[in-house]
């Protein structure tokens, strides 16, 4: 089973600070994605990468910065966290062609921004 | 904007089949319906997909309607660890280029 791992599941930031939330899988797959969630609101992707150095913004990537230096790791960055942007962070993966591309995340990251 | 609307919660006695309803009126003939989970405090967790036919796989089957416009998954013995929101789900898009658009999902209560 392809495994995804979130650095961390809980971090409490001030506003202005630099957040680093790091992906890793173990899978080879060649699509990585970051979501937030909120409540009501369901998954928001923020950005998306199909291979290395290679990012695409999603629907709400204001704020937000992603890298993507090694095809196993996906960095979503907020270069300076506000509390707009506390929330549940998800990332997820999928291999790159035809068929189901299904999803398979990880256990997300809960960022309190104070 | 989501493509899907779905109850916000649903009842179930455990061991019985559980039902849940979505409508995608808007969908197009190529996208596809996936169906997702996420239990408390956990990642979204695949269930099944469909474009036209019936589905069925370990964990549940997939009803889709001759017009496409609505579908129904079914869990057939329902456990009360199927407790979760169940998100339904279209993907629009070419294979090396979707995006999911996600709703609000629907809360499954399982009861003893």
């Amino acid at each position: 089973d392809v495994k995804v791992t979130q650095s961390s599941r809980y971090l409490v930031k001030r506003t202005g600070e630099k957040v680093f939330l790091e992906c890793v899988q173990d899978m080879d797959h060649e699509n990585m994605f970051w979501y937030r969630q909120d409540p009501g609101l369901g998954l928001r992707l923020i950005y998306f990468s199909y291979d290395v150095k290679m990012k695409e913004k999603g629907d709400i990537p204001e704020g937000y910065s992603v890298s993507r230096e090694k095809k196993e790791r996906f960095s979503l960055i907020l270069e300076s966290a506000s509390t707009n942007q506390t929330s549940m962070y998800l990332c997820a993966t999928s291999y790159l062609g035809p068929g189901a591309n299904v999803l398979t995340f990880g256990a997300g990251s809960r960022l309190t921004v104070l | 904007d989501a493509k899907t609307t779905q109850p916000t919660s649903m009842d179930c006695a455990e061991g019985r089949a559980a039902n849940l309803p979505c409508n995608h009126s808007t969908i197009s003939g190529n996208e596809y319906v996936y169906w997702y989970r996420q239990i408390h405090s956990q990642g979204p967790q695949y269930i099944i997909h469909g474009l036209k036919n019936n589905e069925t796989n370990e964990m549940a089957s997939l009803i889709i309607t001759e017009d496409r416009k609505s579908s129904t998954l079914i869990l057939p013995h329902a456990t009360l660890r199927d407790t979760a929101v169940y998100y339904c789900i279209v993907r629009v898009g070419a294979d090396s280029n979707y995006q999911l658009i996600w709703g609000a999902g629907t809360k499954l209560i399982i009861k003893p």
